[in-house]
């Protein structure tokens, strides 16, 4: 079956201009996260989806970072006013079930969207 | 919070065996993964340990010590396609979070020579 789909694979803005960046999980799967990847570096946490409970944004770097998940399935993310250290690879997760009730359930990872802000 | 040691950079060759530690400190352990990521591509799961001892599966093999905080990935027979980078992770369960966040340590890059 369809993978977890990112869009855009590459963005290039300006320094000030916002973005949006797209996620389709798993038909099914509940879970949903965002990471950010700088180059060279390991995944960074920036929020976690769950069914329909709020969302965990204790990884969001500054308010100016944002996302919705719409229907329980499509998640945005939006990052305002974008600066250059927001350049980095922003990967999207999903996994089936809530990982507090099936804890062993790996996250499926989509193919990410390269953010270059210049 | 928790901190993820693992070595940034390793080369081995080819037919070899490898041995990628790492290191954990958490307050409510629940899980460690290890994923692997080619250059440029998403990351894919290869193993989770959640109680102590050894999983083997096929070539890859994952060990877990939970009262040394301390995991290892072993890579048998490595093939050139090996040459990743891979990533440990670890799950803790604190307070209420029902998310049960993985924290993923920086990666190490291996490798793998002819």
């Amino acid at each position: 079956g369809a993978g977890v789909s990112q869009s855009p694979s590459n963005k290039v803005t300006e320094k000030g201009k916002d973005v949006e960046l797209r996620c389709d999980p798993i038909s099914g799967h509940t879970a949903l996260y965002w990471y950010r990847q700088s180059l060279g570096q390991g995944l960074e946490f920036l929020i976690y989806f769950q069914g329909n409970s709020a969302p965990d944004k204790s990884g969001l770097p500054s308010d100016r970072f944002s996302a919705e998940r719409t229907g329980g399935s499509v998640s945005t993310l939006t990052i305002q006013r974008t600066q250059q250290e927001d350049s980095a690879v922003y990967l999207c997760a999903s996994s089936l079930g809530s990982p507090y009730r099936y804890p062993s359930r790996e996250q499926y990872f989509g193919p990410g969207t390269r953010l270059t802000v210049t | 919070g928790q901190n993820i040691d693992q070595p940034t950079e390793m080369t081995a060759t080819e037919g070899a065996i490898v041995q990628i530690n790492c290191t954990y400190q958490t307050s409510g352990f629940n899980g460690l993964f290890w994923y692997q990521q080619h250059a440029g591509e998403a990351p894919t799961f290869l193993s989770y340990n959640v109680l102590d001892g050894l999983e083997e599966k096929g070539r890859f093999s994952s060990f877990l010590s939970r009262s040394k905080g301390y995991s290892y990935l072993l890579l048998k027979e490595l093939q050139m396609k090996d040459s990743a980078s891979y990533l440990c992770a670890v799950r803790e369960v604190w307070n209420n979070n029902a998310g049960n966040m993985l924290t993923f340590g920086g990666g190490t890059r291996l490798m793998v020579k002819p």
